[in-house]
């Protein structure tokens, strides 16, 4: 069945480091690929979505990119802040039938002032 | 802005109880989820619904139930709680529409602990 797989965290980083979230995926079919941010306290909410292959997702700096060739939708960030901190999930759903989304398990990110 | 909501953001129940927890979407969504969420295990769904009086079972539905009598409104039922049902619950919806691409919107949680 559909799967993804995401680093394990939790990543420290200092604000303004650089932030890559590993993330690969195996699917039957053609998915579209999400990245959610879960802050403190709260439910999760999109941060990005790609929909085909070598579509760029991005928002509030976050960017990943859907690579079909190496099954992988890695989340990248230029330069982190203290307010990035939170919990992020990488997920697919089949855009065909069906009406589930498979989630990763989460990667935990601090980031330090 | 759209919004879903869910009836408790905390709640402490006791072994064997019945706890209902509520969730409800002001979108017109037609499909609607519940998962659980446990660290390091992600969200897991429990049941979903693409209809009014409509269920299918997710991947953990042992010791729980569902209940859609309207659109806007999914309930989830535990029969008899017990310890290892202390958990995060969230409630989400997704429209069906074209370019919707099952876009997730979640309620803010609700923490359950059973005693």
């Amino acid at each position: 069945g559909d799967s993804v797989t995401q680093m394990e965290g939790p990543v420290t980083l200092s604000e303004e480091a650089f932030l890559t979230i590993n993330c690969t995926y195996t699917a039957t079919g053609y998915p579209s690929l999400f990245w959610y941010v879960q802050y403190p306290g709260e439910g999760l909410q999109l941060l990005l979505k790609a929909t085909k292959a070598d579509d760029k997702g991005s928002n509030k700096g976050f960017e990943a990119t859907y690579r079909k060739e190496t099954t992988s939708f890695h989340l990248e960030k230029g330069s982190v802040q203290v307010s990035d901190s939170a919990v992020y999930f990488c997920a697919l759903s089949e855009n065909t039938g069906g009406f589930k989304t498979i989630f990763g398990a989460g990667t935990r990110l601090f980031v330090k002032a | 802005d759209v919004k879903v909501t869910q009836s408790s953001r905390y709640l402490v129940k006791r072994t064997g109880e019945k706890v209902f927890l509520e969730c409800v979407q002001d979108m017109d969504h037609e499909n609607m989820f519940w998962y659980r969420q446990d660290p390091g295990l992600g969200l897991r769904l429990i049941y979903f619904s693409y209809d009014v009086k409509m269920k299918e079972k997710g991947d953990i539905p042992e010791g729980y139930s569902v209940s859609r009598e309207k659109k806007e409104r999914f309930s989830l039922i535990l029969e008899s709680a017990s310890t290892n049902q202390t958990s995060m619950y969230l409630c989400a919806s997704t429209s069906r529409g074209q370019g919707s691409y099952n876009e997730q919107f979640f309620g803010p949680g609700t923490r359950l602990t059973v005693l």
